[in-house]
This record gives structure tokens, sequence and C-alpha cells, in this order.
């Protein structure tokens, strides 16, 4: 099946800094990708719908310029965490449609855990 | 407003006894409602999903789910849990031609030995 990868797994960054998270779809192409956030033992929040070679979609309360994305090709999009704070923590994840239309499944990354100290 | 819901936050059960996940909707139209599993530090694993047609739906590792109009529900079932079964488990909709998923909040479910 369809296979998303998600780079780096876990991270650990300072407070201040700031981190990219890189999702590619391996083999397919993907015009959208979304990127979740997910707090511990909590469900998937959509963050953002990434488009390539447009500007992304951001949830409603999703800082634009806190979350940075940018969907560069077919196969790549990074979600960049600037001045990353503590409450910035969390497991983020990113998913890619299989298909064309709402029928078609989700393939998701493996996610990544950033901390922030 | 339109969601899912997953009214247990965990759920035990012996190894070798059947599992229930419940899960209800609240979504206009035709439903496309999916299921995942989450193991930990994981991304989501797809397991079925209901489009239309049957109402019974085969997934994978033997899971399966029924598509309940009457009472908006999609439970997931298998008749006989395995300790591995135990992870975290989604379901979710997908809205028309947004194609991104809206998750329910996930249920833990633990297979005992």
């Amino acid at each position: 099946g369809a296979v998303v990868s998600q780079h780096p797994s876990r991270v650990i960054c300072k407070s201040g800094t700031s981190v990219k998270i890189e999702c590619r779809s391996l083999d397919f192409q993907a015009t959208t990708m979304f990127w979740y956030r997910q707090f511990p033992k909590q469900s998937l929040m959509l963050m953002a719908t990434s488009n390539e070679g447009s500007k992304a979609t951001y949830e409603q309360g999703v800082e634009k310029d806190k979350f940075l994305i940018n969907h560069a090709s077919l196969t790549l999009s990074t979600l960049t965490v600037t001045s990353a704070h503590p409450e910035d923590s969390s497991f983020y994840i990113c998913s890619a449609p299989g298909g064309a239309h709402a029928t078609g499944e989700l393939f998701f990354g493996e996610g990544s855990r950033l901390t922030v100290l | 407003a339109q969601s899912v819901a997953q009214p247990e936050d965990q759920v035990n059960v012996a190894e070798g006894n059947p599992l229930t996940v419940k899960c209800t909707y609240s979504v206009s139209g035709n439903p496309y409602l999916f299921w995942y599993v989450q193991y930990p530090n994981r991304g989501l694993q797809f397991l079925l999903k209901y489009i239309t047609g049957d109402n019974l739906v085969k997934g994978s590792y033997g899971f399966e789910a029924e598509f309940n109009k009457s009472q908006t529900s999609f439970h997931l079932k298998k008749p006989s849990a395995l300790v591995s079964d135990s992870a975290l488990y989604f379901c979710a909709y997908s809205s028309g031609s947004a194609r991104q998923l809206t998750f329910g909040s996930g249920t833990q479910l633990t297979v005992l030995p």
C-alpha cells in the first residue's frame, strides 16, 4: 500500500528555536497533505491542509506564523514550528489521501514527537 | 455540528473473547466512516471504511464494523480478541469533498491474556 514517511520521528529542541518536520509520500503523488497534532491520550486535531503550489489552509485557532507549512512538490510537505515553546511539545502526524475522492483512505506518517525544553 | 463520538475511553476484554469498540455518528447526508488503529508513538493504520453498500464491512486483521443507520452507529467488532490488538482505536468521518478526516476521541483497547 501507499507509504507516507515522516522525519524526524523524535526531536528535542531548546525554547526559541525552530524545528522542521518533513512529510513525504514515497510511492504516490499527493497534491494535498494534512497535518494533525495529538496530545497524550487524546484524539488527533487537524491543524492545516497543505496544498501543493499554493498556501496552506489553517484550521481555526492555529497560528499561521507559528506553524509554517510548505508544500513544495507533489511528494513533500514540511511543517516548521517557529520559535518553539514548551507548550508546542506534542506529537505531530501528517497524512495524505490515497485517492482523489473523499472515500479514499488517508495514509499516515509515523508521527514526530517534538519536545521543547 | 457533524461529529463522531466514541463513548468509551477504555475497553478491556479477555483474550479470545469478542470485542466491540463503539462509535456513533452525527453526520448529515451519506456519511463516509472509517476506523483507524494507533500503536504507541506511531501513526495511524487504516482498518476499514464504510462508503455505501453492505452494512457489514470487513477490514484488516479480522476486524469488521456494522453500519446501522437507525442507531447512527458504526461499532468496530472482532470475534476473538488477541493481546496484540491492544491499541488506541479511532472512529472518523470524511466530510464530502474536503477529504480530511475528523476523528472521535479514541478508545484505548486492552486485551488481557
